[in-house]
């Protein structure tokens, strides 16, 4: 059975750091074509990708948001942490990660439950 | 690559069918998703590489196109159905969404 389950601060002031962990089990980040990305949803707003890790530890981000994060693997702990720099409340949403399938079509086929972060002082 | 979805709304009723479309500002082949989700939970995968079925989706649903232009088909649409589609391109990164497409209650 695949779970994953994301963790992190709820509220967040405005300049400061957000670290996201997204724990998984059932599949392992060293099987070959496995990745694990990141996305967003502002409220009552559309999905919004932020990033992906594979599991030989390429990574892609968002254009528009690459020089504020930084995804990692930890293939031990089965976890994928995102960082995110320098945090305005225009990032406040919810924060899905999500495993996406080496198949045809990469589709993410196993998400979390979301975490709601809020950027507020 | 930009994923314009239309109609970003759309009302019907228990048994209707219904299509929502998906254009790609370039060609993605076949590498186009559709995403259910309904108020509070996740995204739930409904169709990947464009007209595959994931696996526990109704046949009610299903997917075609290719290149620039896909389309999500309902047909007999269920209550259980209202909610938000969205779709998304897995040919290149960055991994985009488009704006999603409500189905409402008529």
């Amino acid at each position: 059975q695949i779970t994953l389950k994301e963790s992190g601060p709820t509220l967040v002031k405005p300049t400061q750091t957000l670290t996201l962990t997204c724990t998984f089990s059932g599949f392992s980040l060293s099987t070959g074509g496995v990745s694990v990305g990141w996305i967003r949803q502002p409220p009552g707003k559309a999905l919004e990708w932020l990033a992906l890790i594979y599991w030989n530890d390429n990574y892609h981000y968002s254009p528009s948001l690459k020089s504020r994060l930084t995804i990692t693997k930890d293939t031990s702990k089965n976890q994928v942490v995102l960082i995110m720099t320098n945090v305005d409340p225009v990032d406040t949403a919810t924060y899905y990660c999500a495993r996406r399938r080496p198949d045809y079509g990469d589709p993410f086929d196993y998400w979390g439950q979301g975490t709601l972060v809020t950027v507020s002082s | 690559i930009q994923m314009t979805q239309s109609p970003s709304s759309l009302s019907a009723s228990v048994g209707d069918r219904v299509t929502i479309t998906c254009r790609a500002s370039q060609n993605i082949r076949s590498y186009l998703n559709w995403y259910q989700q309904t108020p509070g939970k996740a995204p739930k995968l409904l169709i990947y590489a464009a007209s595959s079925l994931q696996r526990g989706v109704p046949p009610r649903f299903s997917g075609s196109g290719a290149g620039t232009d896909f389309t999500l088909t309902i047909i007999n649409v269920q209550p259980e159905d209202f909610a938000t589609y969205y779709c998304q391109q897995s040919d290149s990164a960055p991994y985009t969404f488009g704006q999603g497409t409500k189905l409402e209650i008529k």
